[in-house]
């Protein structure tokens, strides 16, 4: 069964810093990753997808890593924003189509 | 608009009440999936469907029910719901895996469940 474990689980940062949230699973095995935003009640926005042969995905402020191999996605965030505030969490679609969530890192950018 | 859409948003119910919440999407979607999401546990999946008349168990199937009869509808059935089904409950479709898109996962905006 796939594990998807996100670190850390709350991050609180001044607005400009960068951040950078970890997601990883444990089977390798995977079809692709997707990044979502859920702001507080309501649903998921996705941000980012990675096929299993990509390295990285780029969207403005956004970039996201994969490393297959070690069970790794990094999701970076450029020049944050208040507005960034959000939960974040990392999907992962195994090949036998189901999609295992992390529990998300919730982030709070101090104007 | 692309969009998936749920209904209702907001449910309080009694224990052994059957409660159907529905879901849409108008995207031509092969795949369609309900989730659950409870604090401290993420998000959970309880069924899935890969296209009309099939559906396939997720993590946490137990107490629903779900029928896939139309592509674009895919509701999920609470036959006698307990207060353990208390929940936030999202659907999502997308493309069937392998059909060279990227198939992102849409949401819908939630439904929040209370049983008493």
């Amino acid at each position: 069964k796939q594990e998807v474990t996100q670190i850390p689980a709350a991050l609180s940062v001044p607005e400009g810093e960068n951040l950078v949230l970890n997601c990883s699973f444990t089977d390798s095995a995977i079809y692709n990753l997707q990044w979502f935003r859920q702001d507080p009640g309501k649903g998921l926005t996705s941000l980012l997808l990675i096929q299993s042969s990509q390295r990285e995905q780029t969207s403005g402020r956004l970039n996201a890593s994969l490393d297959k191999s070690s069970g790794r996605s990094t999701l970076y965030i450029a020049a944050s924003q208040p507005g960034d505030s959000a939960t974040y969490l990392c999907a992962v679609r195994s090949n036998d189509y189901k999609l295992s969530f992390g529990a998300g890192t919730t982030v709070t950018v101090r104007a | 608009e692309a969009q998936v859409t749920q209904n209702p948003r907001y449910l309080i119910t009694v224990t052994g009440k059957k409660l159907t919440v529905t879901c849409s999407q108008n995207m031509n979607h092969e795949y369609m999936s309900w989730y659950r999401q409870d604090p401290g546990l993420g998000l959970r999946q309880i069924y899935y469907s890969m296209n009309v008349e099939v559906t396939d168990k997720g993590d946490v199937p137990e107490g629903y029910k779900v029928s896939r009869k139309e592509k674009r509808n895919f509701p999920l059935i609470l036959e006698s719901p307990s207060p353990n089904q208390t929940s936030l409950y999202f659907c999502a479709s997308s493309l069937v895996p392998g059909q060279g898109a990227k198939n992102i996962q849409y949401f819908g905006a939630g439904t929040r469940l209370s049983v008493l």
